[in-house]
């Protein structure tokens, strides 16, 4: 089956450094997702990618976090600085785009900032 | 925008017993899908069920089923035969046609008793 692929599955790192995740999407899907999940806020879209293109970063704290897509196939969230509210488990789903397709999560990334 | 309500944070079955998890949600339009996710202990986001809104037949999934009421806008979920591997975190979530983004309950924690 194919999967979204998410690196590194776990990162621990401390206050100040620099956090970059990555996510292959699955082959033929134009949409990509970001997510952070916590126990206190839940599912929180942080932004999503039409074609490689950015349509929505409005859940993301600007000063520090950004999200490109260099190409189809990787899309990178980074924070920098980080800091230890970051810490929770970052998802990356792809989908077809069209009406009504599902998304496909990737495993997570779960980061803890020390 | 859309609000996706899970009102059972917990929830307890007994294995081979039927369990049914409550989602409301909040919508104008009248084309849009819903869908139901589960989330094991792995973390993994797994697609279980999807309903099109425009369909009054309600969507079966093996042990797996949904009774959609589009006029009061709840999708419940309900998991006959349950069995231990069902432990897990659900999540209740809503497509629009009009719209990309993807509207999250806050999820019901399912436990299976042995």
């Amino acid at each position: 089956d194919a999967r979204v692929t998410q690196t590194p599955r776990h990162k621990v790192t401390e206050m100040g450094q620099e956090v970059t995740m990555r996510c292959q999407p699955i082959l033929g899907h134009n949409t990509v997702f970001w997510y952070r999940q916590t126990m206190m806020q839940g599912l929180e879209l942080l932004a999503y990618f039409r074609n490689r293109a950015p349509l929505d970063d409005s859940g993301m704290p600007k000063d520090r976090f950004s999200a490109e897509m260099p190409d189809a196939t990787l899309a990178t969230l980074k924070i920098q600085p980080s800091e230890p509210r970051d810490s929770a488990v970052y998802f990356c789903a792809s989908d077809l785009g069209g009406f009504g397709q599902p998304q496909h999560f990737g495993d997570g990334t779960r980061l803890s900032i020390l | 925008a859309q609000t996706v309500t899970q009102s059972q944070p917990e929830m307890s079955v007994q294995e081979a017993e039927t369990v049914t998890l409550s989602c409301t949600y909040d919508t104008s339009e009248s084309d849009y899908y819903l869908f139901w996710y589960k989330q094991p202990p792995s973390r993994q986001m797994i697609l279980v069920i999807r309903q099109e809104a425009y369909k009054q037949q309600n969507a079966t999934e093996n042990r797996f089923s949904v009774n959609f009421q589009k006029a009061a806008k709840s999708f419940s979920l309900k998991i006959s035969d349950s069995q231990l591997g069902d432990a897990a975190m659900y999540f209740c979530a809503y497509r629009s046609a009009t719209g990309n983004q993807f509207y999250f309950g806050t999820g019901t924690s399912l436990t299976v008793i042995p």
